[in-house]
């Protein structure tokens, strides 16, 4: 099956930095999400981005889907941003409408203040 | 709230007992998928089923059943439990299949097996 690799596995940067978080993934996709899962273990999508290039506020999300690769953008970190975040995919490999996520290990962030 | 609901959010059971756990997707959403959340596993994908219908399965055991009903609802039986079956549960739901759309997470079911 398709293989996601996420890096760095961790994070710890000072309110305000910015970073750039990377998602490899082994096939051609149809989907792709990150995600993030903060402290009390909530999973908010944050972008659905197969390809192209998506802004909301302080995050953005580019995904270069020839070259297989995704980047999460954070600017201006905050503390409410740490946890865990994930990115997922669908392979277009997946026949028969069966289209169940493969998740990354996660980028574990910590803001510190 | 992601309009995707779960319940309960807790649940401790012991060894060999078995539990039910329940999603209501979002509305108008068709899909519904089940995901399992352990430390040494990560997130992984159990099973998807499709305006009432099985799609998909992944790494879902034996001992672990779902279904869904006419209103779209699903439930998640997990049946002669282990200790390591103690994890984060989560139900998802998509508008359509093939992977073109987004998912919505529940906010999970905290399972403990004691």
């Amino acid at each position: 099956g398709i293989q996601v690799e996420q890096s760095p596995p961790d994070l710890i940067l000072q309110e305000g930095a910015n970073s750039t978080l990377r998602c490899n993934f082994s096939d051609s996709v149809n989907n792709l999400q990150w995600f993030h899962q903060n402290p009390w273990g909530q999973l908010i999508n944050l972008f659905y981005i197969p390809s192209g290039t998506k802004q909301n506020g302080r995050l953005s999300a580019t995904t270069v889907a020839t070259e297989r690769y995704s980047l999460l953008y954070i600017s201006s970190s905050q503390t409410t941003d740490s946890g865990v975040y994930f990115c997922a995919v669908v392979s277009i490999y997946s026949g028969g409408g069966a289209d169940g996520l493969t998740f990354g290990k996660g980028t574990h962030l910590i803001i510190q203040p | 709230d992601s309009g995707v609901t779960q319940t309960p959010k807790h649940l401790i059971t012991a060894t060999g007992q078995r539990v039910t756990l329940r999603c209501s997707p979002r509305s108008g959403d068709l899909s519904v998928y089940w995901y399992q959340q352990s430390l040494d596993q990560g997130l992984q994908f159990l099973i998807q089923y499709y305006n009432g219908e099985e799609r998909a399965k992944g790494n879902i055991l034996e001992r672990f059943s779902a279904q869904q009903f006419p209103d779209l609802h699903s439930e998640l039986n997990l049946s002669s439990l282990e200790l390591g079956d103690s994890a984060l549960y989560f139900c998802a739901s998509s508008v359509g299949t093939g992977g073109y759309y987004g998912y919505t997470f529940g906010s999970g079911t905290r399972l403990t097996v004691v």
